[in-house]
C-alpha cells in the first residue's frame, strides 16, 4: 500500500459526459502528478501541482483539467468525453524533487 | 526532443541475471529513474540515478552514465515474481514534467 488513494476503482461513461477523478497524496507529500496509461502504454505524464499551485504541464488535453485543493488532494477533471479516453489514470504523490514518486492504485476509465 | 528508448520484451530464466537497458535524449535532465509495474497493478519505485554510477538495492541495480545518456536496471537472482513491465523515467526540469520510456515486459520462466 503506497498510502496514496484514488477513487473510484472503475468508472463506465458514455461520450461527450464529464467525470471526476480524485486522489489523496500520502500524508505529507505536497506535490501531485496525474498519468494516463493506454492498453499496453506507457506512463504520460499530464500535469503536477505543488502545494496547490500548478508546477508543471505535460500532454494534456484542453478538454481536461485538474486542481489541487488546500487539503491537498486533487482532482483531475475530464469532459466531452471520447473513446479514446479510455485509459488507467493514475495519481502519484512525492515530497518536492519527485525522485520517488508513489503511485495511487489508479482509476480504470472506460468511455464506450 | 525528449524520448527514452527501451527494449519491448526481456525473458529470462529464474535464478538468472537480466539487464534492462534505457537510453534517453533530451535536453534537461535531473536524474534517472525505475518503476515496476505488474499486470494490473500501480507502478511501484525501484531505483533513482542522479549521479553516474551504480545504486545498489538488494537484488536490484541502477546504473547510470550521463556522457553516455545510457541507464541500465540490472536485476539478479530472478524470480517467478519478478515478472512485470520496467519503466525508466526522468525528470527534465527538477522535479518537474516527468518522461516515461515505453517499459520493457520482463518474463522470468522457470
Amino acid at each position: 500500500d503506497s498510502g496514496v488513494t484514488q477513487t473510484p476503482k472503475h468508472l463506465i461513461t458514455a461520450t461527450g459526459q464529464r467525470v471526476t477523478l480524485r486522489c489523496s497524496p500520502r500524508s505529507g507529500d505536497l506535490s501531485v502528478y496525474w498519468y494516463q496509461q493506454s492498453l499496453d502504454q506507457g506512463l504520460q505524464f499530464l500535469i503536477q501541482y505543488y502545494n496547490g499551485e500548478e508546477r508543471a504541464k505535460g500532454n494534456i488535453l484542453e478538454r481536461f483539467s485538474a486542481q489541487q485543493f488546500p487539503d491537498l488532494h486533487s482532482e483531475l477533471n475530464l469532459s466531452s468525453l471520447e473513446l479514446g479516453d479510455s485509459a488507467l489514470y493514475f495519481c502519484a504523490s512525492s515530497d518536492m524533487d519527485g525522485e520517488t514518486q508513489y503511485f495511487g492504485p489508479g482509476t480504470r476509465l472506460l468511455v464506450l | 526532443g525528449q524520448s527514452l528508448e527501451q527494449p519491448s520484451e526481456v525473458t529470462a530464466v529464474e535464478g538468472a541475471i537480466v539487464q534492462i537497458n534505457c537510453t534517453y535524449q533530451t535536453s534537461g535532465f535531473y536524474g534517472l529513474s525505475w518503476y515496476q509495474q505488474h499486470d494490473g497493478g500501480a507502478p511501484t519505485f525501484l531505483s533513482y540515478n542522479a549521479l553516474d554510477g551504480l545504486e545498489e538495492t538488494g537484488r536490484f541495480s541502477s546504473f547510470l552514465s550521463r556522457s553516455d545518456s545510457y541507464g541500465y536496471l540490472l536485476l539478479q537472482e530472478l524470480q517467478m515474481k519478478d515478472s512485470a513491465s520496467y519503466f525508466c523515467a526522468y525528470s527534465d526540469n527538477y522535479g518537474q514534467n516527468f518522461v516515461f520510456g515505453p517499459g520493457t515486459r520482463l518474463s522470468v520462466l522457470p
